[in-house]
């Protein structure tokens, strides 16, 4: 079965620092891969997504993504948290031909001052 | 456009009540859906629909019902509700299902006694 694994359910960094925030997927076959952020007690707000065009995608609020095949991973950066970074993100699949996307347990991002 | 909404916010329900969650979307989407959240989890689909009068199951449907009689309107049944049903419950919608950006609703947190 396909299946989605966020590799870090905390993640805490300094304001300024980089961010990595790591995901990994079972299967290569035709995905379309998306990252998702939940600010306390909101709903998800889509950060990026990769749909088969460029391999490094650019989001929203500075974040990007680089989808390697190879390694079957889609891992989330920043190069400098800002404390509104703070929250929880969701790492989210869709395989080609199934009408349900597969989300990962998620990563809590904290960010200290 | 107001986007995703949902009602109630909060809800406490006994053992055994039943009760409908509301999910409204004014951005003519033809894919729907319901999410639970759990700490730890993710996202679990509970159940989709891919246009008015077209529903179906997804990961975990037990013990809810769903119907789909408007482009706008998806609500979520509890038929009788359990103590394992305590979940933080979120409505999506988009264009088409799959690769489609999913846009979410505010959350309906719900405790069951």
């Amino acid at each position: 079965a396909q299946s989605v694994t966020q590799l870090d359910s905390h993640v805490s960094v300094s304001e300024g620092t980089p961010v990595l925030l790591r995901c990994n997927y079972s299967s290569s076959y035709s995905p379309s891969l998306f990252w998702y952020v939940q600010h306390p007690n909101k709903g998800l707000q889509l950060l990026l997504k990769y749909t088969s065009a460029a391999t490094l995608v650019k989001g929203i609020n500075g974040f990007e993504a680089e989808f390697k095949k190879s390694e079957t991973s889609f891992h989330l950066t920043k190069p400098s948290a800002h404390m509104s970074d703070a929250a929880e993100y969701f790492c989210v699949v869709s395989w080609r031909g199934r009408r349900a996307l597969t989300f990962g347990s998620g990563t809590r991002l904290q960010v200290q001052p | 456009n107001a986007g995703v909404t949902q009602t109630p916010k909060f809800q406490v329900l006994k053992t055994g009540q039943s009760m409908t969650l509301q999910c409204a979307q004014d951005m003519n989407h033809e894919y729907m859906s319901w999410y639970r959240q759990d700490p730890g989890m993710g996202l679990r689909l509970i159940h989709y629909s891919v246009g008015a009068g077209i529903t179906d199951q997804g990961e975990v449907p037990n013990g809810y019902n769903v119907s789909r009689s408007t482009t706008e309107d998806f609500p979520l049944r509890l038929l009788s509700a359990a103590p394992s049903q305590t979940s933080v419950y979120f409505c999506a919608s988009s264009y088409r299902e799959g690769t489609d950006t999913q846009y979410f609703g505010p959350g309906t947190r719900l405790t069951v006694l």
